[in-house]
């Protein structure tokens, strides 16, 4: 089974520039979560997806965020225009159905994002 | 508001031994889950052990086991028999919410 898939692994660019970061869950998954882990600390929620709807992005710093899920498998994040204090690794992770909630969250490798 | 708390930045262990990682969570909720969750260095984290709140006895996966305190709402995770690949960040979640995490340190 192939596990959860993100591009690019490492991104570097100048603030106020824009990026954005794909995922791919696991096939059958019908929950995708993006987090934002800053170095030392511990994934924080930006969005939560069920299907190709948002269950949750009360944390997502919608000024400059946004996220979608078209035809609820593949979802980008984008930020614009990045900040410094955005330099995180950017957390994929999918679950196979949210309102279970005993359901492990399947993660990506992350993709690093510094801002200079 | 759901809280996670992980009062341990780092802990260390000697190759063999026992260690135990500490979480308290704070939730309204009656029937739910918790969750260890490890992040090696530069790997993807994966899970470690879940507990479901309604089940007294608590869960055991090989050399790992949780001690789960609902009243307390404490749920922390021994690690038995410490191997060098338990290295690693330790995270206690709740639904989608993270811990900071404890970063374990095994000693050969």
């Amino acid at each position: 089974e192939a596990g959860v898939a993100q591009s690019p692994r490492y991104k570097i660019i100048e603030k106020r520039q824009s990026v954005a970061f794909w995922c791919n869950p696991i096939s059958g998954h019908a929950t995708l979560y993006w987090y934002q882990q800053i170095l030392g600390q511990g994934p924080k929620l930006l969005i939560q997806f069920q299907n190709n709807g948002v269950v949750d992005d009360s944390q997502l710093p919608k000024d400059r965020f946004s996220a979608e899920r078209l035809k609820g498998v593949d979802s980008t994040l984008k930020i614009q225009p990045a900040k410094l204090e955005d330099s995180a690794v950017y957390l994929c992770a999918s679950s196979f159905h949210s309102s279970r909630a005993g359901n492990e969250q399947f993660f990506g490798p992350g993709t690093r994002l510094t801002v200079l | 508001a759901q809280t996670v708390t992980q009062s341990q930045p780092e802990m260390s262990v000697q190759e063999a031994e026992t260690v135990t990682l500490s979480c308290t969570y704070d939730t309204s909720e009656s029937d739910y889950y918790l969750f260890w969750y490890k992040q090696p260095p530069s790997r993807q984290m994966i899970l470690v052990i879940r507990q479901e709140a309604y089940k007294q006895q608590n869960a055991t996966e090989n050399r790992f086991s949780v001690n789960f305190q609902k009243a307390a709402k404490s749920f922390s995770l021994k690690i038995s028999d410490s191997q060098l690949g338990d290295a690693a960040m330790y995270f206690c979640a709740y639904r989608s919410v993270f811990g900071e995490g404890t970063q374990l340190t095994v000693n050969p």
